[in-house]
Parts: C-alpha cells; structure tokens; sequence
C-alpha cells in the first residue's frame, strides 16, 4: 500500500516551453503532497506544500510564477515549471501523506528534467 | 532552523561487516526521526522511523535509536549485503500530521562481495 506514482519519469524539453509532471496516489487519499528537487548528489530540498482544494505553500526561494503547483484532487497534484530554463534541469520528487495520525510521507519515483 | 548532519560518504563495506551511518539533528521541540533509502533510479522509501526520545525503529536489520540527549539518531545493520547499496538519508519532521521534512545530504553505501 500507500504508492505513490509520477509521470513522466524523465522529460527533455527546450529552453523557454513548459513542462508539466504529475504525482499520483495510487492507493491512498492524500489531502496533503509534498514537491522537493534533488540536485545531483545532493539532498532533497523542499520547494512546497500542496494542500488539496487550497493554494501551495512556497518555500521561501522558490518562485510561485516559475512553479505552479495544482492540487485539484485527493490523488493528484501537478507541477508545471514555467518558460523553463537549463538552470532548472533537476530531479523532481512528489511525496504524500496519508491522511490524518501519521507523519509518515510516501515518496514517488522522481522525474528528471533535462532543459536543452 | 532545524537541521540534519549526516556523515560523509560513500561509505564502502565487505559483505557481512558492521555498518554505522552517524546522524545528528538541531530542532526545538520534538520531532519525529526518520531513515529513508534510495536505491539506484529508485524514489525514496521508508526504512525507519521513531517519534520519540528512546524509541527504536527497526526494519530489515537496520535499526536506530532516538537519543535525545545526543541529539543523534544514527542507522546501524549487523551485517550488510550487497543489495543494501543505496544512499541513505536522515531526516527530521515537525509539525504532526504531513509534516514538512528536513533531510540531511545523504549518504551512500557501496557493499562489496
């Protein structure tokens, strides 16, 4: 149980388009998903809370207008990095929690993408 | 701000030897610990965790303790097999229900035959 899927796993895109990646609960309602980016041999860093029904919470640093973060369902959240740039080539990782009385996250597989 | 210190890697063992990965932690309050592990082109998944001081999470013959009065909590495996390589991160947690995680920078273990 609690599996949490991301789609796609690897994208490569030019500079200036936008890219959107889709995290997924397969198993499991979750009112609350997490978005990080993982920069190579570096930890995850959190970019922001994605609460369904309700605006993301940023982290301080990370731009709103660049990440825009859709949590229009119980088990989807979307992340759609804006007019990327090569700057922005990452790895993107989406967790969720399960709903209320656990502090525990579920990590999806991640998405690597590649900004020409 | 809270914070997570892991050791160094790459750590590199023989099949069968001892592993310890040190991790130490800054945080008010009391949070909750975790160990998760990310094997290679793999998310990462939950190995362990304890919520309070003393507690011992457990899993796969990894185990670790919270130890509140050294602010540590460090991952420990009797015998490690070369299919425990992965990076192993240590993180913290606040806040109760979907609590933002603070990880530390990782640290990945090579086992050798």
């Amino acid at each position: 149980g609690a599996v949490v899927s991301q789609h796609p796993s690897r994208v490569i895109c030019k500079s200036g388009t936008s890219v959107k990646i889709e995290c997924r609960s397969l198993d499991f309602q979750a009112t609350t998903m997490f978005w990080y980016r993982q920069f190579p041999k570096q930890s995850l860093m959190l970019m922001a809370t994605s609460n369904e029904g309700s605006k993301a919470t940023y982290e301080q640093g990370v731009e709103k207008d660049k990440f825009l973060i859709n949590h229009a369902s119980l088990t989807l959240s979307t992340l759609t990095v804006t007019s990327a740039h090569p700057e922005d080539s990452s790895f993107y990782i989406c967790s969720a929690s399960l709903p209320s009385g656990t502090d525990t996250q579920y990590f999806g597989p991640g998405t690597r993408l590649t900004v020409l | 701000g809270d914070s997570v210190t892991q050791m160094e890697g790459p750590v590199t063992l023989s099949e069968e030897a001892f592993l310890t990965i040190n991790c130490t932690y800054t945080a008010t309050g009391y949070p909750s610990l975790f160990w998760y592990v990310q094997y290679p082109g793999e998310g990462l998944q939950l190995l362990l965790k304890a919520t309070k001081a003393d507690d011992k999470g457990s899993n796969k013959g990894f185990e670790a303790t919270y130890r509140k009065e050294t602010t540590s909590f460090h991952l420990e495996k009797g015998s490690v097999q070369v299919s425990d390589s992965a990076v192993y991160f240590c993180a913290l947690g606040k806040g109760g229900t979907a609590s933002k995680l603070t990880f530390g920078t990782g640290t990945r273990l090579q086992v050798t035959l």
